[in-house]
């Protein structure tokens, strides 16, 4: 059982197209997380939102544009991206800011 | 360099104990240590964590160092179920820091049957 939901679950994309990630949680946290699982990498930390403000933002680049307009609400809005972006990204929240996370199913992603 | 790090595999005979070890040498006073495990085809979940004293839940067992450099999660009885791979964290709430949120490669448990 997860009180966090993604959607969409696959996604297929090309380069110049634009499309965003949807995550949701039902829990009543206070911070939600993105993270990137490539197939070649360990599970990377991509953006951090506590109260709703960006906390952290682990060098990643500006095709991936973070969006968070309520303390339920995280998107990750995609634009122009590569196809070594191709990975699964996931979404988790926590009661607060680094404390017990609950993850998504993720959100599997392929860019041709 | 890695905040933790653990074996990349380990095998098990079900029904037998598991101990999987788990290393973070640079970790802080604030630092909680976490783990999480992520079944095929899913994401992560939540295990168990802990401070300083040794932690027990339904899932599993975590003992941690007296130095707490190190800990092990412990589960008492393997089960098919449980093959996954295992991941061991850093965590300070509310405070950033370098050791922090860095899953690595984890550990990927097989169950034998």
């Amino acid at each position: 059982e997860t009180g966090v939901t993604q959607t969409p679950r696959h996604l297929v994309m090309g380069m110049t197209n634009k499309k965003s990630l949807k995550c949701e949680q039902h829990l009543g946290h206070n911070a939600m997380y993105w993270y990137k699982q490539s197939a070649k990498k360990p599970l990377e930390l991509m953006f951090v939102y506590s109260l709703e403000e960006r906390v952290e933002n682990n060098s990643v680049p500006s095709r991936f544009s973070p969006e968070c307009p309520n303390s339920s609400h995280l998107f990750l809005h995609l634009h122009t991206l590569q196809p070594e972006d191709s990975a699964l990204y996931l979404c988790a929240s926590s009661p607060g800011y680094q404390e017990t996370q609950y993850f998504g199913p993720g959100t599997r992603l392929l860019v041709l | 360099d890695a905040k933790t790090t653990q074996p990349n595999s380990m095998e098990s005979n079900e029904e037998e104990p598991v101990h999987l070890p788990c290393n973070h040498s640079t970790i802080s006073g604030t630092d909680y240590i976490h783990w999480y495990r992520q079944l095929p085809s899913q994401g992560p979940e939540y295990v168990i964590h802990g401070l300083t004293s040794n932690v027990n839940n339904r899932m599993a067992s975590l003992a941690i160092a007296e130095d707490r450099k190190s800990s092990t999660l412990i589960l008492h009885r393997a089960t098919l179920r449980d093959a996954a791979v295992y991941y061991c964290i850093l965590s300070s709430p509310g405070r950033p820091g370098a050791n922090n949120l860095f899953f690595g490669t984890g550990t990927r448990l097989t169950v034998i049957p």
